[in-house]
C-alpha cells in the first residue's frame, strides 16, 4: 500500500467547474508538495505546505496535518489546467525522502 | 527560483548500449535528485548526487547500473548503462531551492 494516496486517479470536468483533487499520507511528513505534469513530462511545482492554506491564481491547497490530508482545488477551471497533478510528501526529519502519489490526470473540457 | 536545463529531451537506444543525461541548474544547489517515470507510474528516486561525494542510491538502484556524477554545484549527469527495454522511462531531475521543488524538463527514454 503506498504511503500517499491521492483521489480521484482520473478527473474529467466541463470548463468553468469547480475541481478538488484529495491526497492522504500515512507517514509524520514535515510538507507535502502539490506537482503539476503536463504531457511531455515536465513538472511543475504549484504549492509546498506544511500548514493551513495557500492561494495562488485560481488554485487553492489545504492541509489538515492531524487528519494527514490535504486538497488541490482549481475553481473556474479552464481546458490549460489538463495535466496530471501529483502529490509528494517529505518525511519528517529527511531532506529528501519524497513519497509521491500515483496522481491524478485531469481532463477539461471546452 | 531554479531552472534546470535537462538533456536530451528523448532518445531512442538499441539493448546493451548505454546514454548518459545532463541537467545543468542556473543556480548552486547542494544536493541534486535523480527520478525515474516509468510509464503510469509516478516518479521514483533512483539517487541523490552531492557535490564532492559519492551519491546516495535508493534501494533497487545500484551505482554500476546509473553511475551518476556530480563535478560541481550547478552540473550532474545520470548514466543509465547496458540498457534493456525494461528501462524505458521518463528520468528527472530535480533540485530544491527556497523549500520549492524544481524539475528538469525529462528525458523520455525508448530501449529497443
Amino acid at each position: 500500500k503506498n504511503e500517499v494516496e491521492q483521489s480521484p486517479q482520473n478527473l474529467t470536468a466541463q470548463e468553468g467547474e469547480f475541481i478538488t483533487i484529495n491526497c492522504s499520507y500515512s507517514v509524520g511528513i514535515s510538507a507535502l508538495h502539490w506537482l503539476q505534469q503536463h504531457p511531455g513530462g515536465g513538472i511543475v511545482s504549484l504549492f509546498m505546505l506544511s500548514s493551513g492554506k495557500k492561494k495562488h491564481g485560481r488554485l487553492i491547497a489545504t492541509i489538515n496535518i492531524q487528519e494527514k490530508h490535504s486538497s488541490l482545488h482549481i475553481t473556474a477551471s479552464h481546458p490549460r489546467d489538463s495535466a496530471v497533478y501529483i502529490c509528494a510528501a517529505l518525511a519528517s526529519g529527511s531532506a529528501r525522502q519524497l513519497t509521491f502519489g500515483s496522481g491524478t490526470q485531469l481532463t477539461v473540457l471546452p | 527560483s531554479a531552472v534546470i536545463s535537462q538533456k536530451p529531451s528523448r532518445d531512442i537506444c538499441q539493448r546493451g548500449t548505454s546514454l548518459t543525461i545532463q541537467c545543468q541548474v542556473d543556480s548552486q544547489v547542494t544536493m541534486m535528485f535523480w527520478y525515474r517515470q516509468q510509464p503510469g507510474q509516478s516518479l521514483t528516486l533512483i539517487a541523490t548526487a552531492n557535490q564532492g561525494s559519492e551519491a546516495t542510491y535508493e534501494s533497487g538502484f545500484v551505482i554500476d547500473k546509473f553511475p551518476i556524477s556530480r563535478p560541481n554545484l550547478t552540473f550532474s549527469t545520470l548514466t543509465v548503462s547496458n540498457m534493456s527495454p525494461e528501462d524505458s522511462s521518463i528520468y528527472l531531475c530535480s533540485v530544491v531551492s527556497f523549500e520549492k521543488l524544481f524539475f528538469g524538463s525529462g528525458t523520455q527514454l525508448s530501449v529497443l
